[in-house]
């Protein structure tokens, strides 16, 4: 059973940039688009971009395309999220997942459990 | 971008009684290809959320076949014919028509 795994450092201070980063166990992450999904408490779901594992094609969230990077790391199973400039309102519980994939279409089928970012002095 | 529209934004039910959730689109979500790109997943209390269905009426691995999913242009249902207890939580509609993917507000479903 595929695993989903977020890690990051819970506090980051406005105006800095926050890393983050997903490590995907019990299958493989090549040939696989991999995402970030974000929700303020109590809110609704926001895409944040996603990027392709064997290309390393990237798409944003036009809201946030200014201050997004995303990389991936197939040799560690792994991929990453970048937000710069954050400001309060990135405090969020960040989640990965996999997909999407548009053409053979494969929704959001696998999602880490999240972890929890608040941005504050 | 695309607005998805949900309805109600709260769902008392009573174990074993059907339910219903809509979710409106502001444009169609059927693509020349013949696939209407609208999902629903179900975010269970202090979980991430998980697939239900996929392109409108597909069930994912794992779903009971009490969940059905049906609708067609901007107009989808999804549908419980006999809610359970483990069914509490929130129900998101999601568009994968175009970039970015946009969610609806959500359907909170809880035992009254």
């Amino acid at each position: 059973q595929m695993q989903l795994q977020e890690s990051g450092p819970g506090l980051v201070k406005p105006s800095e940039t926050l890393s983050l980063t997903c490590t995907v166990s019990g299958g493989s992450i090549r040939g696989h688009y991999w995402s970030w999904i974000r929700q303020p408490a109590a809110k609704g779901l926001e895409w944040i971009g996603r990027i392709s594992s064997d290309t390393g094609n990237t798409d944003y969230n036009p809201s946030l395309k200014s201050r997004v990077t995303m990389s991936v790391d197939t040799s560690k199973s792994q991929f990453s999220l970048k937000l710069t400039s954050v400001t309060a309102a990135d405090t969020a519980m960040y989640y990965c997942a996999r997909g999407y994939i548009w053409g053979n279409y494969r929704p959001f089928d696998y999602w880490g459990q999240g972890t929890l970012i608040t941005v504050s002095s | 971008d695309i607005v998805l529209s949900q309805s109600p934004p709260s769902l008392p039910v009573t174990p074993g009684e059907p339910v219903s959730i809509s979710c409106r689109s502001s444009q169609s979500l059927l693509h020349s290809n013949g696939n209407t790109y609208v999902d629903w997943y179900l975010q269970r209390p202090g979980q991430s959320p998980h697939l239900l269905i996929y392109l409108g009426s597909n069930r994912a691995s794992g779903v009971p076949d009490r969940f059905s999913g049906s609708g067609s242009g901007s107009d989808f249902t999804l549908k419980i014919s006999g809610v359970e207890a483990e069914d509490v939580g929130i129900y998101y509609c999601m568009e994968a028509l175009q970039i970015p993917p946009t969610f609806g507000q959500g359907t909170k479903v809880e035992i009254k």
